[in-house]
């Protein structure tokens, strides 16, 4: 059973370019979050995906957009990179109504903007 | 707004050392709390929750408790292993539909043999 698989693993972009990040849930998760881990730093919650729609979203701006596919994978897209956005982008997927609160990130996107 | 308050770091221990890391946090209601292992090179990874007051999450030797009179979580362990040099992140997660984890700034431990 695969866990949460995101692609790719490192990725450098220079600044004003645009960047989709992908994440794939895990098997029979229906629900996606994102997360922006600066070095040194927890996790910052971006939005959050079910049944294709962003059903909650944190304190990010509208550069900051997102997918989710019928088969429940998510995209994250970035517009107008700033180096600001330099980070590790987490994806978490889980079963929405479900008593288990438990969320399974994956490895995560290395993201370099210069 | 909730927020979650962790201890810096880093801790280095000797291997079969007691581990204490703190965690507090302000929320309202009733929130649930987590904390997460982060292994070098790996994602997180969670390492137990509680989900009401006086509730004991434990995993892998690790024991937290849910204080509600206190706002705290904090992380124990009574003899850490080289193996558990990680970074370890408090969050708590708010009462109601609110999906939303609200992270602590993590904790980096090192465990020398």
């Amino acid at each position: 059973d695969a866990g949460v698989t995101q692609s790719p693993t490192h990725l450098i972009k220079t600044r004003g370019q645009q960047v989709t990040l992908r994440c794939s849930p895990k098997s029979g998760h229906d629900t996606v979050s994102w997360y922006q881990q600066a070095l040194g730093q927890g996790p910052q919650f971006i939005f959050q995906y079910y049944e294709e729609e962003e059903r909650q979203r944190g304190n990010f701006p509208d550069r900051f957009s997102g997918h989710q596919f019928p088969n429940y994978s998510s995209e994250l897209n970035v517009n107008a990179l700033l180096l600001g956005d330099s980070a590790l982008y987490l994806c978490a997927s889980s079963l929405a109504g479900g008593t288990n609160e438990k969320l399974f990130f994956g490895s995560g996107t290395q993201l370099s903007v210069l | 707004g909730n927020s979650v308050t962790q201890m810096e770091g880093p801790v280095t221990l000797s291997e079969e050392a007691f581990l204490t890391i703190n965690c507090t946090y302000t929320a309202t209601g009733y929130p649930s709390l987590f904390w997460y292992v982060q292994y070098p090179g790996e994602g997180l990874q969670l390492l137990l929750k509680a989900t009401k007051a006086d509730d004991k999450g434990s995993n892998k030797g690790f024991e937290a408790t849910y204080r509600k009179e206190t706002t705290s979580f904090h992380l124990e362990k009574g003899s850490v292993q080289v193996s558990d040099s990680a970074v370890y992140f408090c969050a708590l997660k708010g009462a109601g539909n609110n999906r939303k984890l609200i992270w602590g700034l993590g904790t980096s431990l090192a465990v020398n043999p």
